[in-house]
């Protein structure tokens, strides 16, 4: 354990309001990660992001937003537009290699629950 | 798109009995995959990636590309290893791939 962190481990938010998840990470990894996890539908990919100041969409990133403004850091803004924002939101990192990635370390995860 | 497939979303077994976890993949080139397992009230983890070729928790996972599969596998299952199973490929930066396939959620009966 340890090395990628998430904050807060519940967050409880009214219909309407947006919340910003925290990750932060040092190992050193280039690249960042969100997913969400849901019964049934294994993990989904939100965002990521290889470099500072660059990410991009992965396959369910309406609704969500992203910053990388630090190595360390990469923050998701759940809105009030994402339709269905109640879930289990997993938070990962890994070293970027020019062919490939290296194996991802995740974070303990954020259960968000938006009433 | 670069694909994996798990095709078996619930899989139940006895203890002691052997157990084989599903994957599939979709893509040309030279795959590097990996098994993540994830425990009850634990983080997400690497089991164990192709390149390696090493048995982790006496699991083994062959890469075969007639058949493009990447199943996990153990002789002899156990009560411990009751966990969420996900196969994933590698990322490549520009590609428009899934990272991870649905998962298998591996019960041991004891």
């Amino acid at each position: 354990d340890g090395g990628i962190t998430q904050s807060p481990k519940y967050l409880f938010r009214k219909e309407g309001q947006n919340v910003t998840l925290s990750c932060e990470q040092n190992l050193n990894h280039d690249a960042m990660y969100w997913y969400r996890q849901d019964p049934g539908q294994g993990l989904r990919l939100i965002y990521y992001s290889q470099i500072v100041n660059d990410f991009q969409k992965g396959d369910i990133a309406e609704g969500y937003s992203v910053s990388r403004e630090k190595k360390e850091s990469f923050p998701l803004t759940v809105t009030s537009a994402q339709k269905n924002p109640t879930a289990f939101y997993l938070c990962a990192s890994s070293m970027a290699r020019d062919r490939g990635q290296d194996e991802q370390y995740f974070g303990p995860g954020t259960r968000l629950t938006v009433t | 798109a670069q694909r994996v497939t798990q095709p078996e979303k619930l899989l139940s077994v006895f203890k002691g009995a052997p157990v084989e976890l599903k994957c599939n993949y979709s893509y040309s080139g030279s795959p590097e995959l990996f098994w993540y397992v994830q425990y009850s009230r634990q983080r997400l983890q690497l089991l164990l990636r192709h390149i390696s070729r090493e048995s982790i928790k006496g699991f083994t996972a062959d890469l075969n590309k007639g058949e493009t599969s990447f199943h996990l596998k153990k002789p002899f299952a156990q009560e411990e290893d009751s966990a969420m199973y996900y196969c994933a490929p590698p990322y490549f930066p520009g590609a428009n791939n899934l990272f991870f396939g649905t998962g298998t959620r591996l019960t041991v009966i004891p």
